[in-house]
């Protein structure tokens, strides 16, 4: 069973939108954490946030926020007034605490700044 | 602080060859994850090394194994290759031994393998 959805698989936004990138993840556990990674066009993936099941807070970093709920399911990530340079794949991911340091990542969403 | 090294970065390898990858994780990491990135699987677990020891392990066939050395650097190795084994594959390092789900990974650029 697929564990993380990412249901957007491209967005294209014009420079200085702001823009949201949607999550849905799938588990068990009472105790697991969720991510974002970036990738671009060289390959690695780059972490951006972290999040454990217990905190529920959402925050902001520069330009990077984003929106935990536990009753929807949701882990959004939102990135501020963006540029060119955020140009690339982002990908959402879940670790368990059962299945320890396993990622189930999603299918990445492919975002596209047009200058 | 030297990141996570992957090499080769490309590699064209023929039907039925086996093929070795490398990774050197971040000085002081001991955890090595290997993952598989396809377009059409996505992004799939292959094993988690810590401490020299196999901790986890993807859905994959027995033709994908791994190991790692006392200094935590670990490769991967496919035998038979099948041109469905073509992929980027990714190395990522964590840090420290226990609690390490709330960590994150760092990820090297990719080996991108190519079966001919």
């Amino acid at each position: 069973a697929q564990k993380v959805t990412q249901a957007q698989t491209e967005i294209s936004v014009v420079e200085k939108e702001d823009v949201t990138l949607d999550c849905v993840y799938e588990t068990r556990d009472t105790t697991y954490y969720l991510f974002w990674y970036k990738q671009p066009p060289s390959g690695e993936l780059v972490f951006l946030i972290r999040r454990n099941s217990f905190d529920e807070q959402n925050e902001i970093s520069g330009r990077y926020s984003w929106n935990f709920q536990k009753s929807t399911s949701s882990f959004n990530f939102t990135i501020t007034a963006s540029q060119v340079v955020d140009s690339a794949v982002y990908f959402c991911a879940l670790s368990e605490a059962r299945t320890g340091n396993q990622f189930y990542f999603g299918t990445g969403t492919s975002l596209t700044v047009i200058p | 602080k030297a990141g996570v090294t992957q090499t080769p970065r490309y590699l064209i390898k023929t039907r039925g060859q086996q093929v070795t990858l490398s990774c050197s994780p971040i000085s002081g990491h001991r955890s090595v994850s290997w993952y598989q990135q396809t377009p059409g699987q996505g992004l799939q677990f292959l094993f988690e090394y810590f401490s020299e020891t196999q901790r986890n392990k993807g859905n994959f066939p027995g033709r994908f194994s791994g190991r790692q050395f006392s200094n935590s650097r670990s490769e991967m190795n496919v035998s038979t290759l099948e041109l469905g084994d073509s992929a980027l594959y990714l190395c990522a390092s964590r840090a420290q031994g226990t609690g390490l789900m709330n960590t994150e990974a760092f990820f090297g650029q990719g080996t991108r393998l190519t079966v001919v």
